[in-house]
């Protein structure tokens, strides 16, 4: 059963600071693997999709890197800002045949001060 | 990239009462799509996978019969949660798998808050 932990659970950050946010998970036999981003009471937006075969992925302020051997995954924010204010989340998705359950982490809910 | 909608964002309703959601792929079909629910400081859980023309599938400690999943058309589908009490009250998110020749990713719609009364 995979297993997905993401730390740290809450950041704290002053604006302006580079961060990065942790995500282990305990099966490496992976399809790909996602990083959301979650506003209170909102919905889900994806951020990066890694597939098992990258390294990693970027978009604007943010990499994420993956190595699947020891079975993690960060991700980096470049510059933090206030609006960068949510809880990110980290999904993984299994690699064996057409099973699809995703997994996710709790989240790591993170506070950029101006 | 792909859209999946969901309907309504958030509703609120009385205990003992029926709620529909719907989850729409909107630019590509979907044979497949999940259900997921999740309860304040917890992760996303996945309830179902709905399969389109046959029944749903469900995860183990789910209720099929309080979570009826219907998925009828390539691009609906939809969770009824038949006679809701509070403990229902959560966040529910469905996902769109889009597969072919060179892709195969699930993508997540906005979500729909459920309060019941």
């Amino acid at each position: 059963k995979q297993e997905v932990t993401q730390i740290p659970a809450a950041l704290s950050v002053p604006e302006g600071e580079n961060l990065v946010l942790n995500c282990s998970f305990t099966d490496s036999a992976i399809y790909n693997l996602q990083w959301f981003r979650q506003d209170p009471g909102k919905g889900l937006t994806s951020l990066l999709l890694i597939q098992s075969s990258q390294r990693e992925q970027t978009s604007g302020r943010l990499n994420a890197s993956l190595d699947k051997s020891s079975g993690r995954s960060t991700l980096y924010i470049a510059a933090s800002q206030p609006g960068d204010s949510a809880t990110y989340l980290c999904a993984v998705r299994p690699g064996s045949g057409g099973y699809q359950k995703v997994t996710f982490g709790i989240g790591t809910k993170l506070q950029v001060i101006p | 990239g792909a859209v999946v909608s969901q309907h309504p964002s958030w509703v609120i309703c009385k205990s003992g009462t029926s709620v529909k959601i719907e989850c729409r792929s909107l630019d590509f079909q979907a044979t497949t799509m999940f259900w997921y629910r999740q309860f304040p400081k917890q992760s996303l859980m996945l309830m179902a996978t709905s399969n389109e023309g046959s029944k749903a599938t469900y995860e183990q400690g789910v209720e099929k019969d309080k979570f009826l999943i219907n998925h009828a058309s390539l691009t609906l589908s939809t969770l009824t949660v038949t006679s809701a009490h509070p403990e229902d009250s959560s966040f529910y998110i469905c996902s769109a798998r889009r597969w072919g020749a060179n892709t195969d990713t699930q993508y997540f719609g906005p979500g729909t808050r459920l309060t019941v009364l």
